[in-house]
């Protein structure tokens, strides 16, 4: 059974800096990568996937990067800005089916202006 | 609506009750899944169900069962709840297997068992 590992736990970053998010993940034949935001009180929301054919995806200021060999993908955000302030989930595919998604425990960020 | 809609939004609940959890989507997605999130834990997958009259287990079944009549409901069950159970259960569905594309959450059940 997959298991997702994810660091740091927390982190606090100056508004413009760039916070980095790590995730590690083990054996899986379904490739699909995605990060998810949470804002206190709601659902978490997708914020960006990478399935593995490309080592590197950017949406905005969001990048995910992705090692195949190592079994680890990041989450980059850069020019950080205080509403991005949220508890950000990687995930992983729970099983080589792929037949659902299994996250890691959850970074909390905090942007301070 | 367009979504996911969870319902009862919070309740409280005695030790030993039985609950159901209630999920229904309008989007025709096919598949569905049940999260519960603790603190400190992140998100569990309890159950989820890639086509209607399919189920499967996750990474915390124990305690609960669901089923999958139709596509739209995917109703969570509590046979008898312990005070372990209290969480935030998050239901999610999504077009593809597997969250390809994006999962949609609801906005989750906020459950106290005492």
């Amino acid at each position: 059974q997959q298991q997702v590992k994810q660091s740091p736990q927390s982190l606090i970053v100056q508004k413009g800096g760039i916070s980095i998010i790590n995730c590690a993940y083990e054996n899986t034949a379904f490739d699909y990568f995605p990060w998810y935001q949470q804002f206190p009180g709601k659902g978490p929301a997708l914020l960006i996937a990478i399935r593995p054919d490309v080592s590197e995806k950017k949406e905005g200021r969001f990048t995910i990067s992705f090692n195949k060999s190592a079994k680890q993908f990041s989450l980059h955000i850069m020019d950080s800005q205080p509403g991005d302030s949220a508890t950000y989930f990687c995930a992983a595919p729970f099983n080589q089916a792929g037949t659902a998604l299994i996250f890691g425990k959850g970074t909390t960020l905090s942007v301070s202006s | 609506i367009a979504g996911i809609t969870q319902a009862p939004t919070s309740q409280i609940l005695a030790a030993g009750r039985r609950m159901t959890l209630r999920c229904t989507q309008d989007m025709r997605h096919n598949a569905m899944y049940w999260y519960r999130q603790d603190l400190g834990l992140g998100l569990r997958l309890i159950h989820y169900s890639n086509t209607a009259g399919t189920t499967g287990k996750g990474e915390v079944p124990d305690g609960y069962s669901v089923s999958r009549a139709n596509t739209d409901d995917f109703p969570l069950t509590l046979a008898s709840a312990v005070p372990s159970q209290t969480s935030v259960y998050f239901c999610a569905s999504s077009v593809a297997q597997g969250g390809v594309g994006g999962y949609t959450f609801g906005s989750g059940t906020r459950l106290t068992v005492v």
